[in-house]
């Protein structure tokens, strides 16, 4: 079945650092790639997606690239706030075997001043 | 206007009772989802329900019931509450099943269900 897999945290990094969440999928077919955040205390919210193969998402100073041949959407951003710190989930939709949205485990990031 | 609102936002209970929890969405989307977060932050969805029709039922023991009067409403029902419960309970709704930019989650605050 569908599935996704992304690097364990958490992750703490200082202002202005460089961001990297790897994430990985196994998907069939062609499946749609998202990247969702949950600050404290809320419900996740959409951060950006990619629908099909090179596509670039990209929201906030935050991107992904959809690369099929390594099957990543890797989660990156070149200067972090602290605004930035909250939770990270890496999520799939497939094109076949249902209409589920499939996430990834979750990576904390903390932002420190 | 909140898109997404689920109510209670908490809800604290002794094991055994039976607890509801109500979601509604004002953003005219076709499809609505119950999904659970345990302590670790992990999402599993529960139940989909496009247009007032059961369309995922995952493993979920069946003490817990949704309904969905209408599109715009998916309640959550559990019954005979245990400790293995506790969690936040998240609604969220989607304009649609299919196509990639039908899909995109729409998510409420979430209910966090402390079972004692």
């Amino acid at each position: 079945g569908n599935s996704v897999t992304q690097m364990e945290g958490p992750v703490t990094l200082s202002e202005e650092a460089f961001l990297t969440i790897n994430c990985t999928y196994t998907a069939t077919g062609y499946p749609s790639l998202f990247w969702y955040v949950q600050y404290p205390g809320e419900g996740l919210q959409l951060l950006l997606k990619a629908t099909k193969a090179d596509d670039k998402g990209s929201n906030k100073g935050f991107e992904a690239t959809y690369r099929k041949e390594t099957t990543s959407f890797h989660l990156e951003k070149g200067s972090v706030q602290v605004s930035d710190s909250a939770v990270y989930f890496c999520a799939l939709i497939g094109n076949t075997g249902g209409f589920k949205t499939i996430f990834g485990a979750g990576t904390r990031l903390f932002v420190k001043a | 206007d909140t898109a997404v609102s689920q109510t209670p936002k908490y809800l604290v209970t002794q094991m055994g009772n039976d607890k509801s929890i109500k979601c509604e969405q004002n953003l005219g989307h076709d499809t609505m989802y119950w999904y659970k977060q345990d302590s670790k932050k992990f999402l599993k969805i529960m139940f989909s329900y496009n247009n007032k029709e059961l369309i995922i039922n995952e493993t979920v023991p069946n003490r817990f019931s949704p309904k969905s009067p209408d599109k715009a409403h998916l309640n959550l029902h559990i019954n005979s509450l245990e400790l293995g419960d506790s969690a936040v309970y998240f609604c969220a709704s989607s304009q649609d099943l299919g196509g990639p930019g039908a899909n995109v989650l729409t998510f409420g605050a979430g209910s966090r269900l402390t079972v004692l």
